[in-house]
């Protein structure tokens, strides 16, 4: 069975500052994929970054950045320079490459980001 | 390019009635999917069609369950609504042969038991 654990429920910050959001997850899975979904208050989930288990280096989009560390089955989330639209609920998911596996994504329990001005 | 639209955006029920909430997937994806989001629970996997076939069902019991018709668009069905089905219903959409298994998801219908 796949889980994936988001410890953090709750970060407040404020603006400008960074936010690193945790994120560990288990599968017997050897290939798979990593993501991180923003869920602002409309709550339809939006698309962040992926990774697939092979791949484990570390980039940066614009103001997002993330880790991943197989040894370690965790790959945590980075907003650099935080604003307030930045203010959402975060998930980690994963998913196991092959179709066959039932295609489904499972999430974190969410990390819920409060981005003061 | 229209995204995953999903109706209603509310809707509201009494114990023992019965919902449908309906999906529109991405034009040109074959493949739909149905999350739940209930308070406290976070997101789970419900249900996953594709060329109009069930391919996969989260651990839900049988009153859920839900169809794709051929032109792709899905509907959810749940029977004897409880109040624990409260929740957010996200619909995702995918295209079948997307080595990424990317989903797009749509803004969600909330339902309310009373």
């Amino acid at each position: 069975a796949q889980k994936v654990t988001q410890a953090q429920t709750e970060i407040s910050v404020v603006e400008k500052e960074d936010v690193t959001l945790d994120c560990v997850y288990e599968t017997r899975d050897t290939t798979y994929y990593l993501f991180w979904y923003k869920q602002p208050p409309s709550g339809e989930l939006v698309f962040l970054i992926r990774r697939n288990s092979f791949d484990e280096q570390n980039e940066i989009s614009g103001r997002y950045s993330w880790n991943f560390q197989k040894s370690t089955s965790s790959f945590n989330f980075t907003i650099t320079a935080s604003q307030v639209v930045d203010s959402a609920v975060y998930f980690c998911a994963l998913i196991n490459m092959i179709k066959a596996a039932g295609n489904k994504l499972t999430f974190g329990g969410g990390t819920r980001v409060l981005v003061k001005p | 390019e229209a995204g995953v639209t999903q109706s209603p955006t509310h809707l509201i029920k009494t114990r023992g009635q019965q919902a449908t909430l309906r999906c529109s997937p991405i034009s040109g994806h074959t493949s739909v999917y149905w999350y739940q989001q209930a308070l406290g629970l976070g997101l789970q996997f419900l249900l996953w069609y594709d060329e109009g076939e069930e391919r996969n069902r989260g651990n839900f019991p049988p009153r859920f369950s839900g169809r794709q018709f051929p032109n792709y668009s899905s509907e959810l069905n749940v029977n004897a609504l409880e109040l624990e089905d409260s929740a957010l219903y996200l619909c995702a959409s995918s295209l079948v042969d997307s080595s990424y298994n990317e989903q797009f998801f749509g803004p969600g219908t909330r339902l309310t038991v009373l």
